[in-house]
C-alpha cells in the first residue's frame, strides 16, 4: 500500500530554473493538496484539487502551477525559481472534500534548494 | 473564517512527564478535528481524530476530547518517551467550506530528555 509518493525527494536548482513536483496517490482519493513548511510557519497551503480537472488557488501560489488530469496524480510546477522558494513541500490527499471525518495522507516531502 | 491556534513551543520535558499540548479553534460550521505528529525528517502522519463534540480520540497513550463548548481540543499523554520527539500538529477538517476544507496550527515541537 504505497499512500502518497512524492518524487524528488532532494533537489537542488539555480534560480530561474523550472521543475515539477510529482505526487501521486493509490487510494482514489478526490482530494489533493500542495502545501509548503518553512521554520516556525507551520504548513501553508498552495494549491489544493477536489478532483480531476479540478484545481485552486490556497494561501501562496504564486510562482507555482498545479494541474489534476486524473484522480491518481497532482504535479505541482515552479515556474521559474527563486531562492524564496526553498523549503519542504509535502503533498497530502484525502477521500472527498465533502466528508470532513476523512483526515489527510501526507507523502514524505520534497526538500527543494534554490540558489 | 476557520482557524486553528496551538500552544507555541518549543516543549522540553523530562521522561515519564504529563503533556499537554493546547489547541483552539474557529469554525463555521461543526468540524472533524485531528492531531498529527511529524518525525524528523518525515511527512505527517495522523495521531488521532474527533469527528464530534465530547469525543475523545486515542492512539499510542495520546489523547484528546473535542469540546465544543470551550472550543478546545487539547493533546495529553500521561508519561511521555524519548522516541515521542516530534512536532505536533492539530488541525480541522470542515465540510461547511467551499473548497479548501482543512485548517493547520502552527506546530508544537516536543523534546523528551532521558
Amino acid at each position: 500500500n504505497a499512500g502518497v509518493t512524492q518524487t524528488p525527494k532532494f533537489q537542488v536548482l539555480k534560480t530561474g530554473q523550472s521543475m515539477t513536483l510529482q505526487c501521486a496517490q493509490d487510494m482514489n482519493h478526490e482530494y489533493m493538496s500542495w502545501y509548503r513548511q518553512d521554520p516556525g510557519m507551520g504548513l501553508r497551503l498552495i494549491h489544493y484539487s477536489v478532483g480531476a480537472g479540478i484545481t485552486d488557488q490556497g494561501e501562496v501560489p504564486n510562482g507555482y502551477n498545479v494541474s489534476r488530469s486524473t484522480t491518481e496524480d497532482f504535479p505541482l510546477r515552479l515556474l521559474s525559481a527563486a531562492p524564496s522558494q526553498t523549503s519542504v513541500y509535502f503533498c497530502a490527499s484525502s477521500y472527498s472534500y465533502a466528508v470532513s471525518n476523512q483526515p489527510q495522507h501526507f507523502g514524505d516531502g520534497t526538500r527543494l534548494s534554490i540558489l | 473564517g476557520d482557524s486553528v491556534t496551538q500552544m507555541e513551543g518549543p516543549v522540553t520535558l523530562s521522561e515519564e512527564a504529563f503533556l499537554t499540548i493546547n489547541c483552539t479553534y474557529t469554525a463555521t460550521g461543526y468540524p472533524s478535528l485531528f492531531w498529527y505528529v511529524q518525525y524528523p525528517g518525515e511527512g505527517l502522519q495522523l495521531l488521532l481524530k474527533a469527528t464530534k463534540a465530547d469525543d475523545k480520540g486515542s492512539n499510542k497513550g495520546f489523547e484528546a476530547t473535542y469540546r465544543k463548548e470551550t472550543t478546545s481540543f487539547h493533546l495529553e499523554k500521561g508519561s511521555v518517551q524519548v522516541s515521542d520527539s516530534a512536532v505536533y500538529f492539530c488541525a480541522l477538517s470542515d465540510p461547511k467550506n467551499t473548497g479548501n476544507q482543512f485548517y493547520f496550527g502552527t506546530g508544537t515541537s516536543l523534546t523528551v530528555i532521558p
